[in-house]
């Protein structure tokens, strides 16, 4: 069964640096997502992209989050200089017409 | 602005015993679409069942099922036959096209006992 997947599913980095989180979405579906899970609480949405472009984001995804789909497969979170609360699991979820959001298995994001 | 509630912040059930996980959402849409998701300690995100508010039949998928009360803005998961397996946190969520996102309870811990 096509499933999404993410890399890396841990990262470490010291505040102040950039990091990328990449996806693979199930090969058919048009609409990706980037959620966030800080441990312990409600998973937050971050941004939704169709059609390569940003169809809705949220009060988190300031200027230091950018996303894009460089090469037609990989979908990529940007965080352009990490906070300490950026610490977080961040999910990928992809979706096509009328159907649930699948989930990745998600990368850990640890910021120092 | 669409809410979804999660009033059980935990459950506990018997294993082979029966549970239910409320849900409550709060919407002025009448076309939309509701899920639970599963959250093992493994934090994999994992879809159990889906609901289309369109569709008065519940759905229904192996031993989970849903008691979708549209007027109500109810939406519980039934659990039947639990397994050890089953635990973990559920979380409720609420999607609309326009929205482009998903909406999020807080979760419902299981747990399950032996």
């Amino acid at each position: 069964e096509p499933e999404v997947t993410q890399t890396p599913s841990h990262q470490v980095t010291q505040m102040g640096q950039e990091v990328i989180l990449r996806c693979v979405p199930i090969s058919n579906h048009l609409y990706f997502y980037w959620y966030r899970q800080i441990l312990g609480q409600k998973v937050e949405f971050l941004v939704s992209f169709y059609n390569n472009e940003i169809s809705e984001k949220s009060e988190i995804f300031d200027d230091q989050f950018s996303v894009e789909r460089p090469d037609g497969s990989n979908f990529t979170l940007k965080i352009r200089s990490t906070k300490l609360e950026d610490s977080a699991m961040y999910f990928c979820a992809t979706q096509t017409h009328n159907t649930a959001q699948y989930f990745g298995p998600g990368t850990r994001l640890t910021v120092t | 602005a669409q809410t979804v509630t999660q009033s059980q912040p935990e459950m506990s059930v018997q294993e082979a015993e029966t549970v239910t996980l409320s849900c409550t959402y709060d919407t002025s849409e009448s076309d939309y679409y509701l899920f639970w998701y599963k959250q093992p300690p493994s934090r994999q995100m994992i879809l159990v069942i889906r609901q289309e508010a369109y569709k008065q039949q519940n759905a229904t998928e192996n031993r989970f099922s849903v008691n979708f009360q549209k007027a109500a803005k109810s939406f519980s998961l039934k659990i039947s036959d639990s397994q050890l397996g089953d635990a973990a946190m559920y979380f409720c969520a609420y999607f609309m096209d326009s929205n482009y996102q998903l909406i999020w309870g807080a979760g419902t811990k299981l747990i399950i006992k032996p």
